[in-house]
């Protein structure tokens, strides 16, 4: 009963250091998403992958990279971290097109001083 | 493009009485339309789903919502608050089409008086 897991919970950065958010999904699903939250926003698309070697752009991209080499594993790495990326980040899966629903994982709270 | 607009920021209610959060769509396509809540300091989880097929949708926890395509309207309900759904309510539009992704709204916080 795993779904999507993501790692780690919790990070503080300093302005300029660079990390790695985990995400991981035991579904087989093809589309995985990475999205951020502001307070009292929703959520804002960062990048999505359609499948294994595939990815694209979202809304909110600049300063963030992926990859997807395989179905289950989606990381996000986050270069040269900034004031502005303060937020919490959601990894999300999900099976196909339109019709079917997103799970999500429980988020990771980063602050970047 | 699709988009959502959700109408209220804030909703407050008393314990026992009806929740109405209202939502708007804005899609080129056939949408599919969620509710999605998020108690505080945790995870998404799926209320409901319309993909057309009936238009009242009824979602775990008593909540119902009903699409209405004329109105480009996908409002939650529920006949009686509890306590506990006190959290923050998000509507989320697909239209299958363009990046295959779902776009949020900008949340309802709900809360609920005793």
């Amino acid at each position: 009963n795993a779904g999507v897991t993501q790692t780690p919970k919790f990070r503080i950065l300093k302005i300029g250091q660079s990390m790695t958010l985990q995400c991981t999904q035991d579904m087989n699903h093809n589309y995985m998403y990475w999205y951020r939250q502001d307070p009292g926003m929703g959520l804002k698309l960062i990048y999505y992958s359609v499948g294994a070697g595939i990815t694209d752009k979202g809304e909110v991209p600049n300063g963030y990279n992926v990859s997807r080499s395989t179905t289950e594993d989606f990381p996000l790495r986050l270069e040269l971290a900034a004031p502005s990326q303060t937020s919490v980040y959601f990894c999300a899966s999900r099976q196909g097109e339109s019709v079917t629903e997103a799970f999500f994982g429980q988020g990771t709270r980063l602050t970047v001083v | 493009a699709q988009s959502v607009t959700q109408l209220d920021s804030h909703v407050s209610v008393s314990e026992g009485t009806p929740v109405l959060l209202r939502c708007n769509y804005s899609s080129s396509y056939s949408p599919s339309l969620f509710w999605y809540v998020q108690h505080p300091n945790k995870g998404l989880q799926l209320l409901l789903k319309y993909t057309s097929a009936a238009t009242l949708v009824k979602g775990i926890n008593g909540f119902e919502a009903e699409f209405k395509k004329s109105e480009t309207s996908f409002h939650l309900t529920k006949p009686s608050a509890h306590m506990s759904d006190a959290a923050e309510y998000f509507c989320v539009v697909s239209d299958g089409a363009g990046r295959r992704a779902l776009t949020f709204g900008s949340g309802t916080r709900l809360q609920v008086q005793p």
